[in-house]
């Protein structure tokens, strides 16, 4: 099983400010097969990016991804009001699939 | 659009199996991955499986032995079983659409397992 490690647990940020969240497996992912999720409390998670950098329908811009094998990364360049929120990675290169425990970033 | 909606009993007792149903309107369940994931409260996103359209399933290997998931096309509906249940399987339970990543979510069902 590919365990996932995200860091930092916490971000204390604000609005306007650049958002740089990490997610680390224990072994690499198979064709940098990663995702993105962003949850907001009583709220299902929303698909930010899948295959490492590929931004979902209606994302802006200034939410990226990137990363491969073992490192990736979420960047968030300017904080809007609505990115505070719970971020997981996910990937699904091999079976079974799993989950981060996520970051949360929060309001400075 | 596709939308989900997940429906079954809000509590169950611990030792009982837990029964969920997703109703899929929008697009039709064939063809499709579909899967389950679930989020004890205040805690991470968990795996539970996923199957396809045609019956073919794969379980997280840690619950495999408890669950049971399957399909009725003729209602565009995919159901979820967890056998013996205890108070670790309260949760938030969440189907989705699988395409690897997970686009399309149900809102999900909170699911308590008490006495």
């Amino acid at each position: 099983e590919i365990v996932l490690t995200q860091s930092p647990g916490t971000l204390s940020l604000s609005p306007g400010e650049r958002a740089t969240l990490s997610c680390r497996a224990s072994q690499s992912v198979t064709s940098s097969y990663l995702a993105w999720y962003q949850q907001k409390p009583g709220q299902a998670p929303r698909l930010l990016i899948y295959g490492a950098s590929s931004r979902a329908t209606g994302l802006p811009d200034r939410i990226s991804g990137s990363g491969s094998g073992t490192d990736f990364t979420l960047t968030i360049s300017r904080l809007e009001p609505e990115d505070f929120a719970v971020y997981y990675c996910q990937q699904y290169g091999s079976s079974p699939l799993t989950f981060g425990g996520g970051t949360k970033v929060e309001l400075k | 659009q596709v939308q989900l909606q997940e429906s079954g009993p809000g509590l169950v007792k611990p030792s009982e199996t837990l029964s969920l149903t997703c109703s899929v309107s929008g697009g039709s369940i064939s063809n499709y991955y579909w899967s389950w994931i679930r989020q004890p409260p205040g805690k991470g996103l968990e795996w539970i499986g996923y199957m396809y359209s045609s019956g073919i399933t794969n379980y997280n290997p840690a619950l495999k032995s408890r669950v049971t998931m399957s399909v009725d096309t003729s209602k565009n509906q995919f159901s979820l079983k967890l056998s013996s249940v205890s108070a670790a399987d309260t949760a938030v339970y969440y189907c989705a659409r699988n395409n690897g990543w997970y686009f399309y979510w149900g809102q999900g069902t909170l699911v308590t397992v008490s006495s």
